[in-house]
This record gives C-alpha cells, structure tokens and sequence, in this order.
C-alpha cells in the first residue's frame, strides 16, 4: 500500500525554527516528485514547496520563500520541511503529497499524509 | 482570493447533476496548463478526483468527469449521491508564480 507519513509538527513561537518529515513506503521514493501542501483552519489547500525525485529542481510559494527549505533523502525514503522564522500565518495543517506525473512542471498529488499540525502562537 | 475562482456552493437533488467552475487566467488554465480536482471531507486530506484536466483515477466513478475550454475549467458530476458532499477544489500551474494554485473550493450540498 502506498503511505504517506507526516510527523514534526507542534507548538512554536513566532520567529521560531521546526523541522517536519514525511516517510513514504510502498513505492518507489526516488522516483516521485514530493511536496508540502498546508492548509490554514477552515481554508482550502496552499501548495507550499515541490522538489524532484533527484533533488534537481526545487520550487517554492512566495509566501515561504526564503523561510522554508524542502529536501529529500532518498536512502531514507524521507522527506523534509525545515520551517525557519515561522509566523502566525504559518499556523496550518501541513501535508506532504505526492506528484506522480514525472514532469517538471507541478501536476497532481495523487497521494497525501495524514496531515499534521503546526501551531505558530505566543 | 485565490487566483483560481470557484463558486463557494452548489447544490442538487439525488439523482441530479451539477458543475463546479474554476476560472484562471492566461498565466495558468488559460496558458494550457493541466487542471486537477479534489475532494475533501472535514478533519481528512484532500482526495484526487480528476487528473491532468480530463482523467480519472481508477476508484473513482465515471459520475465523474472534467472539461475545459479557454480558462475556464470544470467538474461535473452526474447521478448525485449523498456521499458526494464534499468541498472540491480545483488546481493548476501557474507560469508568473513558477508554483502551483488552489482554487477556494466549493461546497457541493445533495438537498
């Protein structure tokens, strides 16, 4: 069964660092283009970040640029969401999700996480 | 506001039939970029419903089915259940923001 994990999230204050990971199994990793999706409490989705299966091509929202580094290990089947100076306005539930159109340009996300929490608050 | 606009509702009887729009621009849908749908139940993540503007992944029924023309997408679904009250969204590629776009979504109600 394809699976996607999410795990890292929590409480942090503003200006705040988290690290969130997402393990996937089931599949291929490497093969996959992977992304973070979050969604604020009661809105719709915000696509946050996308990196390719070699870490060749690394995209970001305006929004997180600058701020948040996506990365991947592949030996690990792992994904990564380090979530640097974070704002009230990072307060969402984050997804990782999976792209599995092989192109570089952003397609679907035919596979999501659970989904988990990260509450930027004082 | 989102870039990608859809209705905040639509609603039908069982049995019935409805559309969801989702209006871009020449940046995204209207570049020829690919639209996506999903469908989403509170507390769950979102669920692929159409893929690469007319494709269905397999599990879901052929109720289902999607269309575009200029920058205008849509989701149309046939033969309403009550287990298809979701809200759905819709998504694409946008050229000026080099990222991808989520519609607001619509909340589809069976009266």
């Amino acid at each position: 069964e394809v699976q996607l994990v999410e795990s890292g999230g929590g409480l942090v204050k503003p200006g705040g660092s988290l690290r969130l990971s997402c393990g996937g199994s089931g599949f291929t990793f490497r093969s996959f283009s992977m992304n973070w999706v979050r969604q604020a409490p009661g809105k719709g989705p915000e696509w946050v970040a996308s990196i390719t299966g070699s870490s060749s091509h690394i995209y970001y929202a305006h929004s997180v640029k600058g701020r948040f580094t996506i990365s991947r290990d592949n030996a690990k089947n792992s994904l990564y969401l380090q979530m640097d100076n974070l704002r009230d306005e990072d307060t969402a539930t984050y997804f990782c999700a999976r792209d599995p159109s092989g192109s570089r340009v952003i397609n679907w996300f035919d596979t999501w996480g659970q989904g988990i929490l990260v509450t930027v608050s004082s | 506001q989102s870039v990608l606009t859809q209705p905040p509702s639509v609603s039908a009887a069982p049995g019935q039939s409805v559309s969801v729009s989702c209006t871009g621009n020449s940046s995204n849908i209207g570049a020829g970029y690919d639209v996506h749908w999903y469908r989403q139940l509170p507390g769950t993540a979102p669920k692929l419903v159409i893929y690469a503007t007319t494709n269905r992944p397999s599990g879901v029924p052929d109720r289902f089915s999607g269309s575009k023309s200029g920058a205008t997408a849509s989701l149309a679904v046939t033969g309403l259940h009550a287990d298809d009250e979701a809200i759905y969204y819709c998504q694409s590629f946008d050229d000026t923001l080099s990222g991808s776009l989520f519609g607001g979504g619509t909340r589809l109600t069976v009266l």
